[in-house]
């Protein structure tokens, strides 16, 4: 089986962009999960996405926003990009609501 | 809310020694406890998960144990290898489903 995939690896972009990060899960997941990793914060939960609806939410402002497709694809979108959104976005593939496997990440730096 | 308190922040050990990493939480209806390994470049890697039925688990050279009434669980590493040199993540599931995890473990193996 194909691991979580995500798109891109690394974007670049300044302040006041916004930025659309794309997640593939493992085929039969249902279950995508976002999560922000920050050398300060460590890894964050941002929201959760099963069968194309939100499902939980973690404490994050509405400039972080996500969807989910019919095939399960996930997308998250950061608008108006500040300096502290400078981070590693983690995609969590999961079948059930606990063993959680992670894609490789998207490295975003804002400038 | 759920807090996961992880120890030590870095270790060293030589070749073939045992490494220990602890963590506590502070949700006493927690029920699974993931390990995660991160090398450079990369997502987290599940390396193994214990559910609240179980005091202890074991894979290779690998072992978790669990104590419910104290609150804490450990990730044993036996037979040290540079290869086992990454960062470890404790996690805890949340109330929403979501993992919350320690600020992590930076493990460095000495050849």
């Amino acid at each position: 089986k194909a691991g979580v995939t995500q798109t891109p690896r690394y974007l670049i972009k300044t302040r006041g962009q916004q930025v659309t990060l794309s997640c593939s899960p493992i085929s039969g997941h249902r279950s995508v999960s976002w999560y922000q990793q920050t050398p300060g914060q460590g890894l964050q939960f941002l929201f959760e996405y099963f069968s194309e609806t939100q499902r939980n939410k973690g404490n994050f402002p509405g400039r972080f926003s996500g969807r989910q497709f019919s095939n399960s694809r996930s997308e998250m979108n950061v608008s108006t990009l500040e300096l502290g959104d400078s981070a590693l976005y983690l995609c969590a593939s999961h079948q059930f609501a606990d063993t959680q496997y992670f894609g490789p990440g998207t490295r975003l730096t804002v400038l | 809310g759920e807090n996961v308190e992880q120890h030590p922040s870095t270790l060293s050990v030589q070749e073939g020694d045992s490494a220990v990493i602890k963590c506590t939480y502070s949700d006493s209806a927690s029920n699974y406890f993931p390990w995660y390994k991160q090398e450079l470049g990369k997502g987290p890697q599940l390396i193994i998960d214990i559910r609240s039925n179980v005091g202890e688990k074991k894979d290779q050279r690998i072992a978790v144990t669990l104590n419910k009434t104290a609150k804490h669980f450990s990730l044993h590493i036996t037979e040290t290898q540079p290869e086992d040199s990454a960062v470890y993540f404790c996690a805890v599931e949340g109330s929403q489903g979501n993992l919350i995890f320690g600020k992590g473990t930076k493990l460095s193996v000495k050849p």
